[in-house]
């Protein structure tokens, strides 16, 4: 079936750590790439987002993702974590419409 | 800007009763918004998409006559949860997404809907 893959449920890291979020999506074709952020207690936020051009993509709070369309990846980055950064991160696909379709989410929790 | 609120922000209802949840663009006209439900611990599972003006279309699954859509204006769409059961308690987010388009969503704070 057609679905976005986050196959971290939870990661835990000491601050500036190194962080990687995997994502890998099953559709087909031209797609357009999104990560959120949903810190606690707060809506979604848009952290970055991937429709052309450079693969590499770069977005708020220090975060990059890069886009291999050999892997049907969107993997999320971040050097050095901060404690701010303990969130729940989605990966969302938009597969030709424009409907969101969302990964299952990755809680991330940062210790000082 | 792009911001998108909700209303109210939780609600408690008894069972058999209907609930309607308001979600407005504050600083732009929507010509698309969009009924999420989240589960704990989940992801969010689109609902239905909703254009300005016209019916809104449901996601394979959802009870079109449960869960009533109504986006009258440009920058209002209300979600209806009829004959509300207790397996209906959940929490709704709606986004909008304007017409600068490029499949952006702004997303609302979410709705907190328990049934008794």
């Amino acid at each position: 079936a057609q679905s976005v893959s986050q196959h971290n449920h939870h990661v835990i890291l000491s601050e500036a750590a190194s962080l990687e979020l995997g994502c890998n999506y099953s559709y087909g074709g031209t797609v357009n790439l999104f990560w959120y952020v949903q810190y606690p207690g707060q809506h979604l936020q848009l952290l970055l987002k991937y429709f052309s051009g450079d693969p590499l993509v770069k977005g708020i709070k220090g975060f990059e993702a890069e886009f291999i369309k050999s892997k049907f990846s969107f993997n999320l980055r971040k050097p050095s974590v901060q404690w701010s950064d303990t969130a729940e991160y989605f990966c969302a696909v938009t597969p030709n419409t424009d409907k969101l379709i969302f990964g299952t989410g990755t809680r991330l929790q940062v210790f000082p | 800007g792009a911001v998108v609120s909700q209303h109210p922000s939780w609600v408690i209802c008894k069972s058999g009763t209907s609930v309607k949840i308001e979600c407005r663009s504050l600083d732009f006209q929507a010509t698309t918004m969009f009924w999420y439900r989240q589960f704990p611990k989940q992801s969010l599972m689109l609902m239905a998409t909703s254009n300005e003006g016209s019916k809104a279309t449901y996601e394979q699954g959802v009870e079109k006559d449960k869960f009533l859509i109504n986006h009258a204006s440009l920058t209002l769409s209300t979600l209806t949860v009829t004959s509300a059961h207790p397996e209906d308690s959940s929490f709704y987010i709606c986004s909008a997404r304007g017409d600068g388009g490029a499949y952006e969503q702004y997303f609302g704070p979410g709705t907190r809907l328990t049934v008794t």
